[in-house]
């Protein structure tokens, strides 16, 4: 089955500084990236996704790259802002099982 | 509109007792996902249905762990006479599509499962 593994564990940035939290998976044919974000007693919301046939997404502050040959996946977030403190996860999957990371907690420092 | 929901938020059952955690998908969503997290780490898959049908189950950890979905919506997680390594959040997520790869799967908020 797939495997994610997802660094660092945990990151403390500067307010206004970029955050970049890094994935590698192991099936090959897994063809679908999300990112989610879990904040404190709640559900994983997705926060962006990308698909294989794509190396890069944008989403205002957020962009993910992907790089199918080496199995990496990555999250960047720029200006970081303390609402930004949270658990991110990131996911592979080849079908419609997802198998996540085990996440980093990502620290705002005001 | 709404969005994933799941009842109870927070249940508490002493070891060996059975328990029914229950989730509504968002409506309209034929793809229902159930998923383990522990203290720490990602969620775990534990079964897929497509409509009414457990497409997969692979995840279940044994047999003491079933689910049913038998309109297409609601769906039920039952544990029988739980150990205390059952502990954990339960997340019930649901996509549009139908399970296809790629479909972008809205979780629910949980709910959080203490054995004693």
């Amino acid at each position: 089955g797939e495997n994610v593994e997802q660094h660092p564990s945990t990151l403390s940035v500067q307010e206004g500084d970029s955050a970049v939290i890094k994935c590698t998976y192991s099936d090959s044919a897994s063809n679908y990236f999300p990112w989610y974000k879990q904040e404190l007693g709640k559900g994983p919301q997705l926060i962006i996704d990308i698909r294989s046939n794509v190396g890069e997404k944008k989403d205002q502050r957020i962009a993910v790259t992907l790089n199918k040959t080496a199995k990496h996946f990555s999250l960047h977030i720029t200006e970081t802002q303390p609402e930004d403190s949270a658990v991110y996860f990131c996911a592979a999957c080849p079908d419609y099982k997802l198998s996540f990371g085990a996440g980093t907690t990502v620290t705002v420092r005001a | 509109g709404a969005g994933v929901s799941q009842t109870p938020s927070n249940k508490v059952t002493e070891k060996g007792k059975y328990v029914e955690l229950r989730c509504d998908p968002i409506s309209g969503h034929t793809a229902l996902y159930w998923y383990r997290q522990s203290l720490g780490q990602g969620p775990e898959f534990l079964i897929y249905f497509q409509g009414t049908g457990a497409a997969d189950d692979s995840g279940l950890p044994n047999d003491r762990f079933f689910a049913v979905r038998p309109e297409g919506s609601v769906s039920t997680l039952k544990i029988q006479r739980t150990e205390r390594g059952d502990s954990a959040v339960y997340l019930c997520a649901s996509s549009l599509n139908q399970g296809l790869a790629g479909g972008e799967q809205f979780f629910g908020p949980g709910t959080r499962l203490t054995v004693l």
